[in-house]
Parts: C-alpha cells; structure tokens; sequence
C-alpha cells in the first residue's frame, strides 16, 4: 500500500519568513495531493491541493509543487502570519477513493 | 451551510461499555470515513464507506463497528474491545468519481476514559 512521509516535524519560522514542508509517496499510481491545515479542537481544512497532471499550484502565499518522478511534493508558505500556526498534513490518493496521510508538521510562526 | 456534524464533542466511556460516535454530512456525498488521531501519528483509517449499506475495514478496524443505513449518516461504535480507546475520531466525506476529490472533516469527538 501507499506509505506517505512528513518532514519536518516541528518548525519555527519568524513572521515573515517562508516555510516549507516536504513530503514523499511510494506508491506511483497516486495521482492527488491534498494539503490541510489543523487548529487545535478543529477538523483539518483543506488548504490547496494538486494533480499528477501539475507541477505546481499556488494560491495567494501558498503554493504546493510536485516532482513525479522523485515522488515528492512540497507545501510552500510565503510571508507567514502569525494565524498561520497550526498543524499541517499532507495525503495522497490514486483515485480509488482511499488516502493516506502524513504524520503533521506543526508549525508556529514567531510574531 | 453545507457540513459534516460529529457530536458530541466530548465523550467519556467506562470499563466495558459501548459507545457511539455520529456523523452527519449534508453535502449529498457518496463516500464517508472514521479516522483515529493520536499525536504523532496523523490520521489512521478505520472504516470507510463508498456507498449505502457497505463499508469495508481501514487499517485499524479492530474493536471498532460501523453501519451506513442512509447516505447522510455513518455512526461509529467503540466497543468494549477497543482496550486503548482515548483518541480524538475525525469523520470526513467525499464525492466519488473517476478522479479524487477533496475530503471534508467534521470537527472531531474527543473521547477519553473515565
């Protein structure tokens, strides 16, 4: 089955600064990359997401890229926010209706 | 608005009971999951179900049930075998079709032993 891994962990960024968070799949047929995002007591918010068929997406400070042929995709966030702190997953999904998900990074973002 | 509705927020189990979580979605979707969430450990299936009256078994079924009777409603029963049940449950949905499409959360059950 699809083994999907999450780095880092932890991060701490100064407000202002970028954050990036990778993660890498094994299985080839997946095909969808969905990014959330998790404050504390909520359910996980879907933030951006990207096809096999895309290299990259970006959306206002967030953007995601994909590299099939390494088998990683990345989360990129751009002049971070206080209210950007939170707990970030990656997924991943080959169309058979089932996804699998990262470990989390959680992030805090340093006023 | 459109949603998925877990309730109750919080829920306490004694020594041998059974205890049901719900879920609700409005958003006229096909498909509905149960996942467990432990720190460290992002979120682990449970059980998923892509239509009516099936469902099948994620990764960590074991000492869990479920039942898909109507579309809008997958509630989830913690059994008295489940011997480590403290967790925070996520319930989630999504449309099915020939490509996958983002799956929307409910706000979570937090559920702890007394």
């Amino acid at each position: 089955g699809e083994n999907v891994e999450q780095h880092p962990s932890t991060l701490s960024v100064q407000e202002g600064d970028s954050a990036v968070i990778k993660c890498t799949y094994s299985d080839s047929a997946s095909n969808y990359f969905p990014w959330y995002k998790q404050e504390l007591g909520k359910g996980p918010q879907l933030i951006i997401d990207i096809r096999s068929n895309v290299g990259e997406k970006k959306d206002q400070r967030i953007a995601v890229t994909l590299n099939k042929t390494a088998k990683h995709f990345s989360l990129h966030i751009t002049e971070t926010q206080p209210e950007d702190s939170a707990v970030y997953f990656c997924a991943a999904s080959n169309s058979g209706n089932q996804f699998y998900f990262g470990t989390g990074t959680s992030l805090t973002v340093i006023p | 608005d459109g949603g998925i509705t877990q309730s109750p927020k919080y829920l306490f189990r004694k020594e041998g009971q059974n205890v049901t979580l719900s879920c609700e979605q409005n958003l006229n979707h096909d498909a509905m999951y149960w996942y467990r969430q432990d720190p460290g450990q992002g979120l682990r299936l449970i059980y998923y179900s892509q239509i009516v009256n099936d469902f099948q078994k994620g990764d960590i079924a074991e000492g869990y049930s479920v039942s898909r009777e109507k579309k809008e409603s997958f509630p989830l029963t913690v059994t008295s075998a489940q011997k480590n049940p403290t967790a925070f449950y996520l319930c989630a949905s999504t449309m099915t079709g020939a490509f996958s499409q983002p799956q929307h959360f409910g706000d979570g059950t937090r559920l702890s032993i007394l």
